[in-house]
């Protein structure tokens, strides 16, 4: 079974942290995404990558950056973390090529709160 | 990738098929309609895609029209776990970074 595992559910940080949110997806994917979700505000792209070391700024990147060192796994690092940076993220990753319908496969989501 | 247009909300009567529409009128020839659904707290699921042929799984059928600018999502017997935000989104096959997420529609099945 396909899985893309984010390693913090809830967490709770406060203004000026430097946070990290890890994803690991075991399924040798080569695009991965960070998307944050917001009531009334949809799914918003932060940040995407096609490749190890590769990424492109999505549509809300101001604020955020990006680690890819390993194919498997994608860092969303807030440099110094604000209120308004509260919100549930979501890590997603899908195969590249050309294969029919390459679905997303979406993480549980990590729930963060900064105070 | 194309936007989609959804119904803010939704009802459906439990044991009753849901049908879910979704406009999607500037779609191009090589973009895919994709179904996700997200049940509260989680990562959106996904569901059902196709191109313009209707397509059915264990989980649901999609209707795609014939000119592809609309589909419906159809859930045959509902029960009150599928009560969720359903997403409808365009998307290429391959390279369609920046697929474009909506609101979705909120479907409550009640009993």
């Amino acid at each position: 079974d396909v899985k893309v595992t984010q390693s913090s559910r809830y967490l709770v940080k406060r203004t000026g942290e430097k946070v990290f949110l890890e994803c690991v997806q075991d399924m040798d994917h080569e695009n991965m995404f960070w998307y944050r979700q917001d009531p009334g505000l949809g799914l918003r792209l932060i940040y995407f990558s096609y490749d190890v070391k590769m990424k492109e700024k999505g549509d809300i990147p101001e604020g955020y950056s990006v680690s890819r060192e390993k194919k498997e796994r994608f860092s969303l690092i807030l440099e110094s973390a604000s209120t308004n940076q509260t919100s549930m993220y979501l890590c997603a990753s899908t195969t590249e090529g050309d294969r029919v319908g390459n679905t997303i496969y979406f993480g549980e989501g990590s729930w963060l709160t900064v105070v | 990738d194309a936007k989609t247009t959804q119904p803010t909300s939704m009802d459906c009567a439990e044991g009753r098929a849901a049908n879910l529409p979704c406009n999607h009128s500037t779609i191009s020839g090589n973009e895919y309609v994709y179904w996700y659904r997200q049940i509260h707290s989680q990562g959106p699921q996904y569901i059902i895609h196709g191109l313009k042929n209707n397509e059915t799984n264990e989980m649901a059928s999609l209707i795609i029209t014939e000119d592809r600018k609309s589909s419906t999502l159809i859930l045959p017997h509902a029960t009150l776990r599928d009560t969720a935000v359903y997403y409808c989104i365009v998307r290429v096959a391959t390279g369609g970074f920046k697929t474009i997420f909506g609101a979705g529609t909120r479907l409550f099945v009640k009993a």
